[in-house]
This record gives C-alpha cells, structure tokens and sequence, in this order.
C-alpha cells in the first residue's frame, strides 16, 4: 500500500532561515507529488506538483521542492521564510496515469517561524 | 467564480446519532472526493463519487456513506457515531476523477460527545 512519511512534525524557525521539509513515499510505480498548505482557519491549498519532467519544481510564494526517485523523496525548501509562511505543511502522492486523483496523505509538519 | 463550499462549518453530536455533511463543488467540476482529518494527522480518502456513483473507496467502514446529485454536490453520511469520527471532513472537486490538482473546501469540523 501507498504511504508517505513526513519526518518533522513541528519546526520553528525564525524569519529569514532557510527551510526544508522531508517527504518519503512507498509506491513502486508512476507517482504524482504535491505539496499543499494549511494556513490556520484556511482551506488546503496547492503549493506545487510534480507529474514529470524536470525533478526541480517551483511552486508559489517561494517554495521549490526536488523529486528523487532513487531516494522515494519529494522534499520541500524555502531559502529565506517569513512569519506569513506559519502553517501546517503536507506531502501528498497519487498514483500516477490518470486513472484516480486519490491522495495518499503523509501526517503533516507544523511550521512556525518567529518574527 | 464559486470554490467548493461546505455546510456546515461545525458540528456536535452524541454518539450513536447520525450526521450528514454537504458540499457543493467548484464551478464545473462534476467529481466530489471526501477526505477525513482527524487532529493531528494528514487527511485520509474516504470515497470519490462522479457520475452519482461511489467510484473508489478508502478504509473506511459501512458506517460512512455517500450520494451525489445531479447538480454535481454531494452529501456524506456517517450512522452511528462514535467518539472516532470526530474530525475535519473535507470536499474535494476536480474536473474529472483523474484530474490533478484536487481543489480542497475549508471543511466541516464534527465534534461526537
């Protein structure tokens, strides 16, 4: 069965600090990976996707992450955070091919970065 | 242009009862997912309806059903409640049930007392 695991479950940081998130995921096929961003009291929204291609995928706000096959991770990096980045950060897989948009969720990261 | 919305925002019930939570979809999408997000982990896919018919589900039990409607929205009822289902439901639409990205409503936050 698919699953993702993100490792840290909460991270502070101050503002301007460099940030990187862990993604790992079990699945031995064509995967699609995103990330998405809960502000507090908001809806999930996308921050990037990788479907194929180029492995270094840039999303809004600032965000990047890289897909590694070899490694099964999908890591999440901003160079630089700010205070309006605070939110609750989470991996998500799907199968890849089209035939499902089910999202296999990992547990999430609660980011807070100190003004 | 309308994103996916849901009623109602919150709710509490007892154990045992029954609930039945609503989402209406984005503008022209005619695919409703719904997920649950119980506090403190990642959302888990309950099931997918498109067509007015379950297409896929998660692990979830019998308890947990679903319908849609003609008009594309869609309702989530969960029997006989327990102290477990409290959580966020989210809705989820797309344009069709392969499409990425998913768009996400802000979810209805269920309490069971």
């Amino acid at each position: 069965a698919q699953s993702v695991s993100q490792h840290n479950h909460h991270v502070i940081l101050s503002e301007a600090a460099s940030l990187e998130l862990g993604c790992n995921y079990s699945y031995g096929g064509t995967v699609n990976l995103f990330w998405y961003v809960q502000y507090p009291g908001q809806h999930l929204q996308l921050l990037l996707k990788y479907f194929s291609g180029d492995p270094l995928v840039k999303g809004i706000k600032g965000f990047e992450a890289e897909f590694i096959k070899s490694k099964f991770s999908f890591n999440l990096r901003k160079p630089s955070v700010q205070w309006s980045d605070t939110a609750e950060y989470f991996c998500a897989v799907n199968q890849g091919g089209g035939a499902t948009n089910k999202l296999i969720f990992g547990t999430g990261t609660l980011l807070a970065v100190q003004p | 242009d309308a994103g996916v919305t849901q009623s109602p925002t919150h709710l509490i019930k007892t154990r045992g009862q029954q609930v039945t939570l609503r989402c209406s979809p984005k503008s022209g999408h005619d695919t409703v997912s719904w997920y649950q997000q119980a506090l403190g982990q990642g959302p888990q896919f309950i099931f997918q309806y498109y067509e007015e018919e379950e297409r896929q589900r998660g692990n979830f039990p019998d308890r947990f059903s679903g319908h849609q409607f003609p008009n594309y929205s869609s309702e989530l009822n969960v029997n006989a409640l327990l102290l477990g289902d409290s959580a966020l439901y989210l809705c989820a639409s797309s344009l069709w049930a392969g499409q990425q990205p998913q768009h996400f409503g802000d979810g209805t936050r269920l309490s069971i007392l």
